[in-house]
């Protein structure tokens, strides 16, 4: 069966800084993989996704991901914080042939002016 | 997303009772999902639908049931309340065309007390 982890509850970043975000993932075939972002008092807005080809995927917002297949992971990476990017994050996976999308616990982002 | 509306927004509610929550969707999309969001527990999924004539069940539908009244709207009902089902519900759509970016509506509370 598919999951998806994301092993930090909460990340602390100063602005300006570079921010992760992990995610990795477990499916018996090749996945499509995804990040969502939740804003206070709102629903999931879509970010960025994996479906084939180039391994960095370049999303909303100036965040990007990469796929490492080795590692099974997804993370999601930003060369420079903003505050505005204070949220909570979710990475998903789709096994290729499963009608289902698996979303991971969460992670919530802190920017610290 | 404003394409995906939900109502009620907010819903308090007592145990043993029976409530619909609402979803309407204007982006001509096929797919429609349920999911629920805990803290600390992420998104999981409660049914979906890719039709009119589709209904499936997702991770957690017991205690639920839903309705697919049309392309554009999917219901649904808590038959009899509980209060571990407090939570907040979210409606979510995709073309399933485009894999897999799912739109999501504001999100209704729920309180079951």
């Amino acid at each position: 069966a598919q999951s998806v982890a994301q092993p930090e509850d909460q990340v602390n970043v100063a602005e300006g800084n570079p921010l992760t975000v992990k995610c990795t993932y477990s499916v018996s075939g090749n996945p499509y993989l995804f990040w969502y972002v939740q804003y206070p008092n709102r629903g999931l807005q879509f970010l960025l996704k994996y479906i084939t080809g180039d391994n960095l995927v370049k999303g909303s917002y100036g965040f990007e991901a990469e796929f490492n297949k080795s590692q099974t992971s997804f993370h999601l990476k930003k060369p420079s914080a903003l505050v505005s990017d204070s949220a909570l994050y979710f990475c998903a996976v789709r096994e290729r042939g499963d009608d289902k999308i698996i979303f991971g616990k969460g992670t919530r982002l802190h920017i610290l002016p | 997303d404003a394409d995906v509306t939900q109502t009620p927004r907010n819903r308090i509610t007592k145990t043993g009772k029976r409530i619909m929550l609402e979803c309407s969707q204007t982006k001509g999309h096929d797919r429609m999902y349920w999911y629920r969001q805990d803290p600390g527990l992420g998104l999981r999924l409660i049914y979906y639908s890719f039709d009119v004539k589709d209904i499936n069940k997702g991770e957690i539908s017991d205690g639920y049931s839903v309705s697919r009244q049309a392309q554009a709207k999917f219901s649904l009902s808590l038959e009899s309340a509980i209060p571990n089902q407090t939570a907040l519900y979210f409606c979510a759509t995709s073309d399933g065309t485009k894999l897999e970016t799912q739109y999501f509506g504001p999100g209704t509370r729920l309180l079951v007390l």
